[in-house]
């Protein structure tokens, strides 16, 4: 049982380049979400989404773009990625909502350069 | 608003010692109340969650956390630290007037010294 992964593990882009991160869980979970995290400052939620076909906006969703296609995928995109976008990229699902617990993936480094 | 602070951005304990990790909250309704810990380049672990019931909630590793809603806060408790306990501990609310958003703290790095 795989939980929740993450493609890829680390990536390095030059501003204004595009990329798209996967997130894949294999526990049937109807919620799921992409964070950030930066130093001092905990994880912030930048897009989820509570079921397939669906996406929602969080804290901080300026410059990226998710889908959801698949129950089981969830995809973060960043147009034209930019400094201020570096970062730790994590994924998290849940099997529903407000009071259930999030599994994590292991995280995306993303420096964009 | 809802929002989590952890007061302390590091906590230094000798292993063998009592530990605590402060939080504390602010939401406009009951809280659902959450901590995970992080080691070196992995992601969030669930610890513990508060949702309703006893103040007391017992999770894993031996880590418990008190639920106290006067002075809003959740704090993280463990009897006997572990150097194995060494990593970044987050605390993390939902509000459930403010839908999916689930608020996490700064961190606190915890250190346990052989």
């Amino acid at each position: 049982n795989a939980g929740v992964t993450q493609t890829p593990k680390f990536r390095v882009l030059k501003t204004g380049q595009s990329m798209t991160l996967l997130c894949a869980q294999d526990m049937n979970h109807e919620y799921m979400y992409w964070y950030r995290q930066d130093p001092g400052m905990g994880l912030r939620l930048i897009h989820y989404s509570v079921g397939e076909g669906t996406t929602a906006k969080g804290e901080v969703p300026d410059g990226y773009n998710v889908s959801r296609l698949k129950k089981q995928n969830f995809l973060l995109g960043l147009e034209s990625a930019a400094p201020s976008q570096t970062s730790v990229y994590f994924c998290a699902s849940s099997v529903s909502a407000m009071a259930d617990t999030q599994y994590f993936g292991p995280g995306t480094r993303l420096t964009v350069l | 608003a809802q929002s989590v602070a952890q007061p302390e951005d590091q906590v230094n304990v000798a292993e063998g010692n009592p530990l605590t990790v402060k939080c504390t909250y602010s939401v406009s309704g009951n809280p659902y109340l959450f901590w995970y810990v992080q080691y070196p380049n992995r992601g969030l672990q669930f610890l513990l969650k508060y949702i309703t019931g006893d103040n007391l909630v017992k999770g894993s590793y031996g880590f418990e956390a008190e639920f106290n809603k006067s002075q809003t806060s959740f704090h993280l408790k463990k009897p006997s630290a572990l150097v194995s306990d060494s990593a970044l501990y987050f605390c993390a609310v939902r509000d459930p007037y403010y839908g999916q958003n689930f608020v996490f703290g700064p961190g606190t790095r915890l250190s346990v010294l052989p």
